[in-house]
C-alpha cells in the first residue's frame, strides 16, 4: 500500500527565508517519489522527481529535496524563498511511475 | 500541440443526471488517469488506463466509469450524479518516463 503524509497543510515563510516542506511516505516496494506544484486555478506541474540514482534532487525555480530511505523521507527545501513561490505543494509516491498517490497538500505563503 | 485539454470546464449537475468529462492528450502518452481533487485531502486517483482498451480502478472508483477507445482520448462518465461529487476533476497523461506527468487544467463540478 502506498500513502504520503505532509506534515503542516499550511506553511507561511518571509521572502528570502528558508523553505522547508515536509514529505513523509509509506510504500511496500521501491517508490518513486516527485513533487507537484499547483498554482490558483491551474493544473499540477512536476517540479522534481526521485526514482533511482542520487538521493539529492534537484528541480526547477531552485528548489531540491532529498530522498532518505531510513527516514522514508522526502523534504522539499529551497534556500531563498520567492514571493512567486506561493502555491500548494503536493507530495505524491508511485509504484509505477504513472499512478500516483498524493499528500493532502501544503499551502506555502509567502510574506514580503 | 496542446498537451492535455479538458472540456468543460466548469459543469453544475442535478442530483441523478449523468454526464460524461472529456479528456483528450496529442502526446502520444500511454498512460492517462482521473483525479479528484477535495480541500484537505490532496487529490485521489478514480481510474486509470495503461493504453487503449485497457482500464483500471483507483483509490475512488465508486460512481465514475471510464473507457479507453483510443490513446488520444479518456473520457470519466458520471452514470448518476451525487452532491459527494462535486469536485475538480484533474485528467493526466504520461509516457514511461517515470513523473514526467502532464495534467490538464481541470474541470470543476458542482452536484446540488
Amino acid at each position: 500500500a502506498q500513502s504520503v503524509t505532509q506534515l503542516g497543510s499550511h506553511v507561511s515563510v518571509s521572502e528570502g527565508a528558508l523553505v522547508l516542506l515536509r514529505c513523509n511516505y509509506s510504500s511496500s516496494v521501491p517508490p518513486y517519489l516527485f513533487w507537484y506544484v499547483q498554482y490558483p486555478n491551474q493544473g499540477l506541474q512536476l517540479l522534481l522527481k526521485y526514482t533511482t540514482g542520487a538521493t539529492l534532487v534537484k528541480g526547477i525555480n531552485g528548489f531540491e529535496a532529498e530522498f532518505k530511505k531510513s527516514e522514508t523521507s522526502f523534504h522539499l527545501t529551497k534556500p531563498s524563498a520567492h514571493m512567486s513561490d506561493a502555491a500548494e505543494y503536493f507530495c505524491a509516491v508511485s509504484p509505477t511511475g504513472n499512478q500516483f498517490y498524493f499528500g493532502t497538500g501544503t499551502s506555502l505563503t509567502v510574506i514580503p | 500541440n496542446a498537451g492535455v485539454t479538458q472540456t468543460p470546464k466548469f459543469q453544475v449537475l442535478k442530483t441523478g443526471q449523468s454526464m460524461t468529462l472529456q479528456c483528450a492528450q496529442d502526446m502520444n502518452h500511454e498512460y492517462m488517469s482521473w483525479y479528484r481533487q477535495d480541500p484537505g485531502m490532496g487529490l485521489r486517483l478514480i481510474h486509470y488506463s495503461v493504453g487503449a482498451g485497457i482500464t483500471d480502478q483507483g483509490e475512488v472508483p465508486n460512481g465514475y466509469n471510464v473507457s479507453r477507445s483510443t490513446t488520444e482520448d479518456f473520457p470519466l462518465r458520471l452514470l448518476s450524479a451525487a452532491p459527494s461529487q462535486t469536485s475538480v476533476y484533474f485528467c493526466a497523461s504520461s509516457y514511461m518516463d517515470p513523473g514526467r506527468a502532464f495534467f490538464g487544467q481541470g474541470t470543476r463540478l458542482t452536484v446540488v
